[in-house]
């Protein structure tokens, strides 16, 4: 059964930082990795999704890797801004079948 | 609209009332999701369809959850003998295809609260 998880689950930084989000999971044979946003009481933002032959996608200010082998992968967030707080989900999608399965999330909260 | 919406947004029933959640997909999208987010908590899957059939169904936690699509679009949640464990966000989702390269896209989620 696939677990995913995200370290921290809550991270406080000043404006304009650069910072990076993890997940990891344990079974590697995913077809992608998807990172969403949430922002209080809305439903999920698609941010990225990375297939499982690619190594790296990027959008804007948005950056995310995957490792499939060592199960990880990393959102890093360039000149944080006070809009980018949220709560940051990374989801699974594995062979075999159709559903996503998420992580807890980690809850950004971005200090102006 | 052009992205998934869900109604209501809200729902507060009483312990062993029948509830329901609609679900609108985006238009021409054949892959529709339902999950469940407990408060703090990543979304669980509960039930996926392709067009009408619901081709899986194995996160659906006790008898008394039951999901239509009956026309392949709009799909519809059923809770039956609500328990206050069943209240929580539900989430709809849905993707272009069955395509594994395909992103779901997700509505706002129905608030239910169970009393």
């Amino acid at each position: 059964k696939q677990e995913v998880t995200q370290i921290p689950a809550a991270l406080s930084v000043p404006e304009g930082e650069n910072l990076v989000l993890n997940c990891s999971f344990t079974d590697s044979a995913i077809y992608n990795l998807q990172w969403f946003r949430q922002d209080p009481g809305k439903g999920l933002t698609s941010l990225l999704l990375i297939q499982s032959s690619q190594r790296e996608q990027t959008s804007g200010r948005l950056n995310a890797s995957l490792d499939k082998s060592s199960g990880r992968s990393t959102l890093y967030i360039a000149a944080s801004q006070p809009g980018d707080s949220a709560t940051y989900l990374c989801a699974v999608h594995n062979f075999g079948n159709e559903k996503l399965t998420f992580g807890t999330g980690t809850r950004l909260t971005i200090i102006p | 609209g052009a992205g998934v919406s869900q109604s209501p947004r809200y729902k507060v029933a009483k312990r062993g009332q029948d509830v329901a959640l609609r679900c609108d997909p985006i238009s021409g999208h054949v892959s529709l999701f339902w999950y469940q987010q407990a408060l703090g908590q990543g979304p669980e899957f509960l039930t996926y369809f392709q067009n009408e059939a619901q081709l899986d169904k194995s996160g659906l936690p006790s008898d008394r959850f039951f999901a239509e699509r009956p026309e392949g679009s709009v799909s519809t949640l059923k809770i039956q003998r609500t328990q206050q464990e069943d209240s929580a966000v539900y989430l709809c989702a849905s993707s272009f295809s069955r395509e594994s390269n395909q992103p779901q896209h997700f509505g706002d989620g129905t608030r239910l609260s169970i009393l």
